[in-house]
């Protein structure tokens, strides 16, 4: 069962946005509208930023966004801040009754 | 407010067994389902299975399902899971992790513990 695929790193500079993608297959990221994205600081739990594609749970910025576009999701940061220097991990639910993360991906400021 | 607080940090050997707690309040905890995330040194996160309170259905990755095991305790609203026959690999932080309500599914989590340091070596 193998992970979600995302770019290793992205950076912007501050103000500028960014796009993180996550790929999947028809069997998750595809097949179903349950895609999540988690951010995590260093030492810290990963916090829910994005669900269900598209939705932020409330007190999210709406600086996040997401969509998604056949097995891929992405999520785009807008207005980046230093505060957004973080891995972020995209999840899906798969067919099978399982869940699986993305790789993550490193994003600097 | 919803927390969930987990046990404190374990050394293990190899091939013993481990068993994590994770201690909820601030919701009801029979309502919402639990999972088990693990993260490896410098790894990405790793789903490991879930459990519904409410009548303790489980389902696991199939990598640990015939090592793992997870059991609520509804009259202390604690959530643990046990894992078996340890190896090296098995060193990772260990984190639960609430379902949320709002969310098409059951595989969108809102609230994690702290996280349990679990270190495996001989």
């Amino acid at each position: 069962q193998s992970a979600l695929t995302q770019p290793a790193s992205v950076s912007g500079s501050p103000g500028q946005s960014i796009t993180i993608s996550c790929t999947g297959t028809s069997s998750d990221v595809g097949g179903f509208n349950f895609v999540s994205w988690y951010q995590q600081h260093p030492g810290k739990a990963p916090k829910l930023l994005i669900f269900d594609v598209t939705n932020r749970p409330s007190g999210v910025s709406d600086r996040f966004s997401a969509s998604k576009s056949g097995n891929t999701a992405s999520l785009t940061i807008s207005g980046l801040q230093a505060d957004d220097e973080s891995v972020y991990y995209c999840s899906s639910y798969r067919g099978d009754n399982t869940g699986v993360f993305g790789t993550g991906t490193m994003v600097t400021v | 407010q919803v927390q969930l607080v987990q046990s404190g940090t374990e050394v293990k050997k190899p091939g013993a067994s481990l068993k994590v707690s994770c201690k909820s309040s601030g919701y009801s905890f029979a309502g919402y389902y639990l999972h088990w995330v693990r993260q490896a040194p410098g790894q990405g996160l790793e789903w490991m299975g879930w459990i519904n309170p409410n009548g303790g259905s489980t389902n696991y990755a199939q990598k640990f399902r015939d090592r793992v095991t997870m059991t609520t305790d509804r009259s202390i609203s604690t959530a643990y899971i046990e894992l078996s026959s340890l190896r090296s690999d098995d060193t990772a932080i260990y984190y639960c992790a609430r379902v949320s309500p709002y969310s098409g599914n059951y595989y969108t989590l809102d609230f994690w513990g702290q996280g349990t340091l679990v270190t495996v070596s001989s």
